[in-house]
């Protein structure tokens, strides 16, 4: 299995550009979540999916849409992109509770990351 | 607001030592814990978790410690080696957006010196 994939890893944006960052899981798992990290600053939730063709705002949602059409993939834009919005973004995927390999984990898988700098 | 958060954010120890790395949690209705290790440029990896009905629960090298008494996580990680150097983040499950989610706290680095 690969895990969880995130494509690009790199991006140089100017402001106003848009673009879409996309996650992709081999593991069948329902729930897909978006963080973003900033220097010095945990993870913080940007949208995430409890299964296909549904998605749910997190903490820092503005500025982004996603979309999560196949159970494997989850899509996240950025319309127009900003200087704030420079970060690395992470995909993370998790099974249902009772799924998972082990009983009773919330553990989320994440993937490598996608360096985005918007200028 | 709920938070997690650390206490130190930055933590060095000689190689072979023994590291503790501390996290402070403000809610007090959360059950569910958990320690990710994030090297240079790739994503957390899980390490260990916890639920609020245990106190202590050990791995491979790597115990957490819970006291809801007053709201502390801790991991220790024995007989540190070079591969231990990283940050560690400590999650909770907390309320966002009017639904349970992971809420991680900013992260200690560690560095292991030789």
């Amino acid at each position: 299995n690969a895990g969880v994939t995130q494509t690009p890893k790199f991006r140089v944006l100017k402001t106003g550009q848009s673009m879409t960052l996309l996650c992709a899981q081999d593991m069948n798992h329902e729930y897909m979540y978006w963080y973003r990290q900033d220097p010095g600053m945990g993870l913080r939730l940007i949208h995430y999916s409890v299964g296909e063709g549904t998605t749910a705002k997190g903490e820092v949602p503005d500025g982004y849409n996603v979309s999560r059409l196949k159970k494997q993939n989850f899509l996240l834009g950025l319309e127009s992109a900003a200087p704030s919005q420079t970060s690395v973004y992470f995909c993370a995927s998790r099974p249902r509770l009772g799924l998972a390999p082990r009983m009773g984990t919330y553990e989320q898988y994440f993937g490598p990351g996608t360096r985005l700098t918007v200028t | 607001g709920e938070s997690v958060g650390l206490h130190l954010p930055t933590l060095s120890v000689q190689e072979g030592d023994n590291s503790i790395i501390n996290c402070a949690y403000s809610n007090s209705a959360s059950d569910y814990f958990i320690w990710y290790k994030q090297e240079s440029g790739k994503g957390p990896q899980f390490i260990i978790d916890i639920r609020s009905n245990m106190d202590k629960r050990q791995g491979q090298r790597v115990t957490v410690l819970l006291n809801k008494t007053v709201k502390h996580l801790s991991l220790q990680i024995a007989a540190t080696q070079p591969g231990d150097s990283a940050v560690y983040f400590c999650a909770e499950m907390g309320i966002i957006q009017g639904a349970q989610k992971l809420v991680f706290g900013q992260g200690t680095r560690l560095t292991i010196n030789p």
